[in-house]
Formats: structure tokens, C-alpha cells, sequence
């Protein structure tokens, strides 16, 4: 079955760093999702990629499709104590978004 | 309605007991998915309704769950003698086709004891 992998699981930065989750996969994929899942909520849809190499940007969140379409990141700038939550990958695999382990960002104020 | 709405928000039940779970997805939107979330983990598939079809079972852990979607809307997942293990937040979502993005309910939040 499809494996994507993301990294880190954790990530504690103060605020104001630069925080950076990737996800990786085996297999080439034909898109790639983002969501955001805050402490006790559910997961929120932000992104989805599409083309090799592309990058899309949502104001201080920079989103980016590895060129070979194997990899993807998310990228915050100068975290805020708002962007607290698990960040989750999500890969097409035909049927249904197979979902990465999520990278758990806390940041520290 | 605006959003996916699960019920109940949570249902506490005895080891052995059966439980259904609900969802009601956004109006239009023809798939419907059930993941699992297990306190801290990542997202469980379990199955995905292509209108009333489901296309795909494979996530489903064993035969004492199952699933049916009915007018190509509301979705019940059935759980059978339900064991500890059990024990999750169980997450509905739906998207306006297969491959699109997901718009997820509040969850059920399962505890067995």
C-alpha cells in the first residue's frame, strides 16, 4: 500500500523560527494535500498540490511538490502560538488520501 | 447543511455492545470517507463511499464493522460487538469528488469500557 512518510513527528521552536514538516514518499504521487489539525479539533483542509515542482504560498505558510513528485514540505515563517496543531500529508492513491503521521508543532512563547 | 456533522460527539458503551455512528456530509458532495484517530495517532482509513458504493472497504479492521450510505447522503458506520480496542475518535469527511480536498466532521469520540 501507499507509504508516506513525514518528519519530523515533533518540532518545538520559539516563536518568531521557522518551522519546516516533509513528507516523503516511495512512490510517485499524483497530488499531494496539506491539513491542519489544532489540539482537540479536527483535521482543516489547506492545500492541495498538484504540478511537479510547484509552490504555493498562504501568507506565512509556503507550500511546495518535490519535481520527481516523490516529496512535498510545508514551510511556516515566524511561527505564532496560532499555528500550535498537527500537520498532516495527504497522498492520492486512487481511491482515497492516504493520510502521513503528522508532524506535531508546539511553539513556545 | 454548511458542514459535515457527526452524532453523537461521544458515546461511551460496554465491551460487547453495538454502536452506530452517523454522518451527515455536506450537500453536493458525492464522497464520503470514515477514517480513525487513535488518541495522539494519525489518521486511520476505514472505508470511502463513492455515492451509496463503496469501492473500497480494505480499511476496515474486522467483520464486526461495517458501513452503508444511503440517497447518496447520510452515512452510518456499525460497529458489533465492540471491544476496548475500539476505543478512538472516529472521523467522517466528504469532498465533492474522489480527488478533492476533504472537509471533515467533529468526529465521534468512542470510549468502550
Amino acid at each position: 500500500g501507499q507509504q508516506v512518510m513525514q518528519i519530523p513527528q515533533y518540532q518545538h521552536v520559539q516563536e518568531g523560527e521557522d518551522f519546516t514538516t516533509y513528507c516523503n514518499s516511495s512512490t510517485t504521487l499524483s497530488n499531494i494535500q496539506w491539513y491542519k489539525q489544532r489540539p482537540g479539533g479536527h483535521p482543516v483542509f489547506l492545500i492541495q498540490l498538484v504540478k511537479s515542482g510547484e509552490v504555493k504560498k498562504q501568507k506565512r505558510l509556503t507550500f511546495q511538490f518535490g519535481e520527481a513528485k516523490k516529496n512535498s514540505s510545508l514551510h511556516i515563517t515566524a511561527t505564532q502560538t496560532t499555528d500550535v496543531g498537527t500537520y498532516f500529508c495527504a497522498a492520492y492513491t486512487g481511491n482515497q488520501f492516504y493520510f502521513g503521521t503528522g508532524t506535531s508543532l508546539t511553539v513556545i512563547p | 447543511g454548511a458542514g459535515v456533522s457527526q452524532s453523537p460527539s461521544n458515546k461511551v458503551t460496554e465491551k460487547g455492545k453495538d454502536v452506530e455512528l452517523r454522518c451527515d456530509p455536506i450537500s453536493g458532495h458525492t464522497a464520503l470517507y470514515w477514517y480513525r484517530q487513535s488518541l495522539g495517532q494519525g489518521l486511520e482509513f476505514l472505508i470511502y463511499f463513492q455515492g451509496n458504493s463503496a469501492p473500497d472497504k480494505s480499511g476496515l479492521p474486522s467483520d464486526r464493522f461495517s458501513a452503508e450510505r444511503t440517497g447518496g447522503s447520510v452515512s452510518t458506520l456499525t460497529i458489533q460487538r465492540t471491544q476496548q480496542e475500539d476505543s478512538a475518535v472516529y472521523l467522517c469527511a466528504s469532498s465533492l469528488w474522489a480527488n478533492y480536498g476533504y472537509t471533515f466532521g467533529s468526529g465521534t469520540r468512542l470510549t468502550v469500557v
